[in-house]
């Protein structure tokens, strides 16, 4: 149990397009789901937080006009990254928490990542 | 001075040995201290969650927490070769919320 999917797990895009991240929670129902990037090398940096049916709560220095979150139900989120650009280039990984009700529900669940490429 | 602060190593141990990872964070209202395994190219996996003070075992993996030295450790016994990779210490606030904050990591190498 506990398994979140990603798609597309890779995407190679232009420069000033934008690029969608679905992020899946395959069975259970995820009241939150968390964003993260991660640079070759560094550890995992939290973009954003969201929880189903409300919006999205930003880090510090994440842009929410650049950087899209969609919590439309409790099995999906979206990350648009709009108008990319080489520098958003990175590995983007979700992870969704289980409903507090259900034993664990501090865990996080990892997704198994997309790796973003802007040329 | 990081919140979570990680020597990045590598740590390199022989195959049967013990492997020891150690995790040092700033806020001493920490609740949730977390250890995550991650392969080059893949995303983080759950190992352990520790919550209370003192040790907690599960299989070849020992986690141990000192809340008053801010201080989470993870043990691995008999180290294998498929235990090589980056272990991410992550610590959830005391503030209640749902965020981690992970450390840099450390990568392990465990050689034949």
């Amino acid at each position: 149990g506990a398994v979140v999917s990603q798609h597309p797990s890779r995407v190679i895009c232009k420069s000033g397009t934008s690029v969608k991240i679905e992020c899946r929670s395959l069975d259970f129902q995820a009241t939150t789901m968390f964003w993260y990037r991660q640079f070759p090398k560094q550890s995992l940096m939290l973009m954003a937080t969201s929880n189903e049916g409300s919006k999205a709560t930003y880090e510090q220095g994440v842009e929410k006009d650049k950087f899209l979150i969609n919590h439309a139900s409790l099995t999906l989120s979206t990350l648009t990254v709009t108008s990319a650009h080489p520098e958003d280039s990175s590995f983007y990984i979700c992870s969704a928490r289980p409903d507090p009700q259900r034993r664990y529900s501090y865990e996080q669940y990892f997704g198994p990542g997309t790796r973003l490429t802007v040329t | 001075q990081k919140e979570v602060e990680q020597n990045s190593g590598p740590l390199s141990v022989p195959e049967g040995a013990i492997a020891s990872l150690n995790c040092t964070y700033s806020d001493r209202g920490s609740q949730s201290f977390f250890w995550y395994r991650q392969y080059s190219g893949k995303s983080p996996e759950l190992i352990m969650f520790i919550y209370s003070n003192g040790d907690k075992e599960d299989g070849r993996f020992t986690a141990q927490l000192n809340k008053a030295s801010q201080y989470v450790s993870l043990l691995i016994r008999d180290s294998q070769p498929s235990d090589s990779a980056t272990y991410l210490c992550a610590v959830r606030g005391g503030g209640g919320g749902n965020k981690l904050t992970f450390g840099t990591g450390t990568q392990l190498k465990v050689e034949l």
